[in-house]
């Protein structure tokens, strides 16, 4: 099994749904991370979390919301989603005594009609 | 803000031929700086990486040097294959702490796509 697990790997939605991006690891590393992937933009922080009490906002994180359910579990939420909210989705995770490097899940290819 | 600045793609080469791909950055204080690498329909995974200034990391024949002088970390490979086909970011995380914890962001650069034909 992978180390990182997003589900699904790919959906298709329509504009004003609510969606949720599921992302469970089994790395036991305390920090939890969601980003997306545009073409030509990289990948751009939408939350973080350090442990199950600690969330917080990334650089594009308005429209979005997210759960931490447990330590091994973080979930991305779209509230209503938006085609400008198409693109690949992917969560990484991170173990603080290890110099920052991440491991990340397959991504989520989600598109909005 | 910390940013992450790579060369425009896409690179199209040869294999065997020499890989260089350029990334600068912008940041305060003493960033470590990544190489990640992303297959068709995968993940990223880490390439190399570099935790202070003149280090050099390196992997499957990849190289790259922190240059703290000219704030660089320039990807290079001398003899490209086929599978090195992929899309290459650049990134670097967040060097400012807190009651003693660094947050561990990564900012990446927009990546360049790597084409390498028989």
């Amino acid at each position: 099994d992978a180390d990182v697990t997003q589900t699904p790997r790919n959906r298709i939605t329509k504009t004003g749904k609510r969606i949720m991006l599921e992302c469970s690891q089994t790395k036991g590393h305390d920090r939890m991370y969601w980003y997306r992937q545009d073409p030509g933009l990289g990948l751009r922080l939408i939350y973080y979390s350090f442990d199950v009490k600690d969330i917080n906002k990334g650089e594009i994180s308005d429209g979005y919301s997210v759960s931490r359910q447990a330590q091994a579990k973080f979930s991305l939420s779209l509230e209503s989603a938006i085609p400008n909210q198409t693109a690949l989705y992917f969560c990484a995770t991170s173990d603080y005594t290890i110099p920052y490097g991440y491991t990340f899940g397959s991504g989520t290819r989600l598109t909005v009609v | 803000g910390d940013s992450v600045t790579q060369m425009e793609g896409p690179v199209t080469l040869s294999e065997e031929a020499f890989l260089t791909i350029n990334c600068t950055y912008t940041a305060t204080g003493y960033p470590s700086l990544f190489w990640y690498v992303q297959y068709p329909g995968e993940g990223l995974q880490l390439l190399l990486k570099a935790t202070k200034a003149d280090d050099k990391g390196s992997n499957k024949g990849f190289e790259a040097t922190y240059r703290k002088e000219t704030t660089s970390f320039h990807l290079e490979k001398g003899s490209v294959q086929v599978s090195d086909s992929a899309v290459y970011f650049c990134a670097l995380s967040d060097s400012q702490f807190a009651g003693g914890t660094s947050y561990g962001k990564l900012t990446f650069g927009q990546g360049t796509i790597l084409t390498v034909h028989p």
